[in-house]
């Protein structure tokens, strides 16, 4: 069974204090590890897809990368603004649901001023 | 990316009754799916929607409780039927959008409370 952990549950930051998030996945055959941003009261935001072990994307002040096993959202300089929970997800080869990714419990993260 | 708008944002239920939410999206997909949000939990699909053909539903979850439409290509129905407080969760709609930077795009979900 696929499975998607994170880590910290939690996360407290003062503004401009990089740190990393992490996401280890068992996920069969990985088509795709996602992560979301999702503020309270609303959907998760897309915010980037990794497919291969070494790639990286980034995004302001975000950049996602993924290993065979792991995947890491590092901030750097964080904001205020950025605090939310942030979502990892992975989506395995196999299977007839397109859209069906595991997800993991999320960390909060919470940048203070 | 896709415009996702589900109604309604959140609601109060009683418990027996069933509640139906509305997705809409401002694009043409093939597939629409609906996520469940339970409190403290993390998301589970209940079901994949194409239009034309009968929802495909995950283990754990039946159509009887969750029967859903998909009249076309940018709308669908989710039911939460004969609600208990067990159903207290946010009810999110999703649509993938395809690419060489795949997306998979969510609603603002539903809020639901049953009583």
């Amino acid at each position: 069974e696929d499975q998607v952990t994170q880590s910290p549950e939690a996360l407290r930051l003062q503004e401009g204090e990089s740190s990393s998030l992490n996401c280890s996945y068992t996920v069969s055959g990985l088509r795709g590890l996602f992560w979301y941003r999702q503020d309270p009261g609303k959907g998760p935001e897309f915010l980037f897809t990794l497919y291969s072990a070494g790639e990286e994307k980034e995004k302001e002040r975000l950049k996602a990368t993924l290993t065979k096993k792991e995947s890491f959202l590092h901030i750097t300089a964080p904001k205020p603004e950025d605090s939310a929970t942030y979502l990892c997800a992975g989506r395995n080869a196999g299977g007839t649901s397109y859209g069906k990714l595991t997800f993991g419990q999320g960390t909060i993260l919470t940048v203070h001023p | 990316s896709a415009v996702i708008s589900q109604k309604p944002s959140r609601d109060i239920c009683q418990r027996g009754t069933s509640l139906t939410i509305q997705c809409q999206v401002d694009s043409q997909v093939t597939m629409m799916f609906w996520y469940r949000q339970q409190p403290g939990q993390s998301l589970t699909l209940i079901a994949t929607a194409n239009q034309g053909s009968e929802a495909t539903y995950e283990s754990g979850f039946v159509i009887d409780k969750f029967p859903i439409s998909r009249p076309n290509l940018t709308f669908s129905t989710l039911t939460v039927s004969n609600m208990s407080p067990e159903d207290s969760s946010i009810y999110l709609c999703s649509v993938a959008v395809s690419g060489v930077n795949e997306k998979l795009f969510f609603g603002s979900g539903t809020q639901l409370s049953v009583l």
